[in-house]
Order: structure tokens, then C-alpha cells, then sequence
């Protein structure tokens, strides 16, 4: 089974800081990566598929790059309602596997 | 509107039997692979269960094995989940969401889980 190891697992930031996440696959899953942004009590919401493809919606400062086995999630100036935890997931392979999450905190 | 409503979560003694079902509306159901997701208090995502269009492909994580199964009914737009012998390590909110396959212009394309329910909570206690 392929394990999703993000990191770091929590960060405290500034309204307007760059913000970078990253994630590693424990084997190749091309560009198999997609990024969640989940909030607390609501479910999660699909932000990048592809590993760099912005959902229909999603702001443009939200980006992600990178190839198996690592990748980024990058917000490029953060903002209030930006405050939230991120997951990444591989969908190469079953079992699909989640990171374990960043909390992205008001500093 | 494109929606996912999940129902039938509860309380439920160890060992004990529960079946969760998700209603789908504003998109043609029979489509789409459909997948279940939980959250435990205060953990991470935990993807556990997919199922293809005519419910003849279905992929477990090995924690719900031999114990969960998934199903749909395309007549009535509507996912199911099978629980059996539950434990406390079962007790989480639980998610049904739209699987689709989807590209980019590249030719780079991925799973995704593009539509999700509001979740369903299931604990498990005596």
C-alpha cells in the first residue's frame, strides 16, 4: 500500500505570507496527487487534481506542483478564509491514501 | 443542484450492525464511481470504500475488510455502506463523495473526489 507523509503538520502564518505544504508518496504515483482544503465541521473541499490543475472555483493563488513522489502545495498569499487543514491523497492505487493533514493556524 | 446527502449514522453497542446510505441528486448517478470517507474525532481523512458504475468493481481499505460492504442502487440514485461488527475504532463522521476520472490539457490526469455529502456521524459505545 503506498503511504502519504505530509508536512509540516501544522504552521501558523500572517494574512498575505506565502505558504508551502508538501507531501511525499512512499512510491511513484505520477501526477496521481490531488490537495483538499477542509474546514472545521464541514467536509472536504477538491482544491488541485493532477497534482497541478486548479479546480473549477479555487482562487489562483492556490497552486501545487511536483511529481511522484514529491509534491507542493503552495498558497501564495494567504488569506482569512485560507485558515484551514490540508490534505493530500494519491489516487494511483487502491487503497487510496490520505496525508495525515496541516493545520494552517492565524499567527 | 449537484448534492450528496448521507443518512442512517447513530449510536451503536461494539459488535453491532449499522447501514449508512447516501441520496444523490443533480447528476446522472449511474455515471460515477462513488467512494466513502471517515474522520475519527480530531483524526485525519481516511479514505475506506469505492464502488464503479454497475457496483461491480469495489475496493476496500484493509482496516474494514470482511466487515464493511459497500453497494449501490442506480434506480434510486442511492449509496450504501454495510457495517458489521463494529468497534470503537469505527466511530467517525462518514462522507460519501463522486469519484471521477479527470485530465488536464497536459494528458496529466488523476481520481478525484469532486462532490462530497455533509457526513454522517456514526459512534460506537456502550
Amino acid at each position: 500500500d503506498i503511504q502519504m507523509t505530509q508536512s509540516p503538520s501544522s504552521l501558523s502564518a500572517s494574512v498575505g505570507d506565502r505558504v508551502t505544504i508538501t507531501c511525499r508518496a512512499s512510491q511513484s504515483i505520477t501526477n496521481y496527487l490531488n490537495w483538499y482544503q477542509q474546514k472545521p465541521g464541514k467536509a472536504p473541499k477538491l482544491l488541485i487534481y493532477a497534482a497541478s490543475s486548479l479546480q473549477s472555483g479555487v482562487p489562483s493563488r492556490f497552486s501545487g506542483s511536483g511529481s511522484g513522489p514529491d509534491f507542493t502545495l503552495t498558497i501564495s498569499s494567504l488569506q482569512p478564509e485560507d485558515f484551514a487543514t490540508y490534505y493530500c491523497q494519491q489516487s494511483y492505487s487502491a487503497p487510496w491514501a490520505f496525508g495525515q493533514g496541516t493545520k494552517v493556524e492565524i499567527k | 443542484e449537484v448534492q450528496l446527502v448521507e443518512s442512517g449514522g447513530g449510536l451503536v453497542q461494539p459488535g453491532g450492525s449499522l447501514r449508512l446510505s447516501c441520496a444523490a441528486s443533480g447528476f446522472t448517478f449511474s455515471s460515477y464511481w462513488m467512494s466513502w470517507v471517515r474522520q475519527a474525532p480530531g483524526k485525519g481523512l481516511e479514505w475506506v470504500a469505492n464502488i464503479n458504475q454497475d457496483g461491480g468493481e469495489k475496493y476496500y481499505v484493509d482496516s474494514v475488510k470482511g466487515r464493511f460492504t459497500i453497494s449501490r442502487d442506480n434506480a434510486r440514485n442511492s449509496l450504501y455502506l454495510q457495517m458489521n461488527s463494529l468497534t470503537a475504532e469505527d466511530t467517525a463522521v462518514y462522507y460519501c463523495a463522486r469519484a471521477t476520472h479527470r485530465g488536464n490539457s497536459y494528458g496529466q490526469s488523476s481520481w478525484v473526489m469532486d462532490v462530497w455529502g455533509q457526513g454522517t456521524t456514526v459512534t460506537v459505545s456502550s
